[in-house]
């Protein structure tokens, strides 16, 4: 199984700051991650997959960057809407899947 | 729009049963696969199931294999989970999600429902 592992849990942010997340794999998942926003109470929304696309309606300030074993997710300058968990997910190993624990962006 | 809308969760024994329903509209559900994805209460996301568009190929986490079955209905843009055997730690909201192909890396979730919570207690 891959494990997928994600830091810092918690991430203090002031609005209109950079916010910087990492996720590594236990192994190398080439460029198959892809990044995950949830809010409270909602379901989860597709940011980014191929490790660097983004999908679609997905605000330029978020990028990801990376691939093997080391992912970066970027929110560039961070608007209030972007406070959540964020998640990355390995599909390499299709068709199990495996997300990484989290990481909540919350307001500094 | 692609829609998806889980339904059938809610208060069950340890042993019990519950199957769970999605149903699925704006896309031609019988050319995606299929995924159930479950977050116990607080916690983060575990993928459970996959099943291809004919229901020809399914795979489980080690988890749920022997307690869990994903099915779907193509005739009625369904998809389904039934779940026996029941334990405490399967408690969650289970989100019924589409996935998407990409040539290039291949297989990922692109479509989440808001999902539905099963919760097993005595």
């Amino acid at each position: 199984e891959i494990v997928m592992t994600q830091s810092p849990a918690t991430l203090s942010v002031s609005p209109g700051e950079r916010a910087t997340l990492s996720c590594r794999a236990s192994q190398s998942v080439s460029s198959n991650l892809a990044w995950y926003q949830q809010k409270p109470g909602q379901a989860p929304r597709l940011l980014i997959y191929g490790a660097s696309t983004r999908a679609t309606g997905i605000p330029a300030r978020f990028s990801g960057s990376g691939s093997g074993t080391e992912f970066t997710l970027t929110i560039s300058s961070l608007q209030s809407e972007d406070f959540a968990v964020y998640y990355c997910q390995q599909y390499n190993n299709w068709p199990a899947l495996t997300f990484g624990g989290g990481t909540k962006v919350e307001i500094k | 729009e692609v829609q998806l809308v889980e339904s059938g969760g809610g208060l069950v024994q340890p042993g019990g049963s519950l199957r769970l329903s999605c149903a699925a509209s704006g896309f031609t559900f019988s050319s995606y696969w299929m995924s159930w994805v479950r977050q116990a209460p607080g916690k983060g996301l575990e993928w459970v199931a996959n099943i291809k568009q004919d229901g020809s190929e399914k795979y489980y986490v080690d988890s749920v294999k022997g307690r869990f079955t994903i099915s779907r209905d193509n005739a009625k843009n369904s998809l389904y989970l039934q779940m026996n055997s029941l334990r405490a730690e399967d408690t969650a909201v289970y989100y019924c999600a589409r996935v998407a192909y990409d040539i290039l890396t291949g297989y990922f979730i692109d479509y989440w429902g808001q999902g539905t919570l099963v919760t097993v207690s005595s």
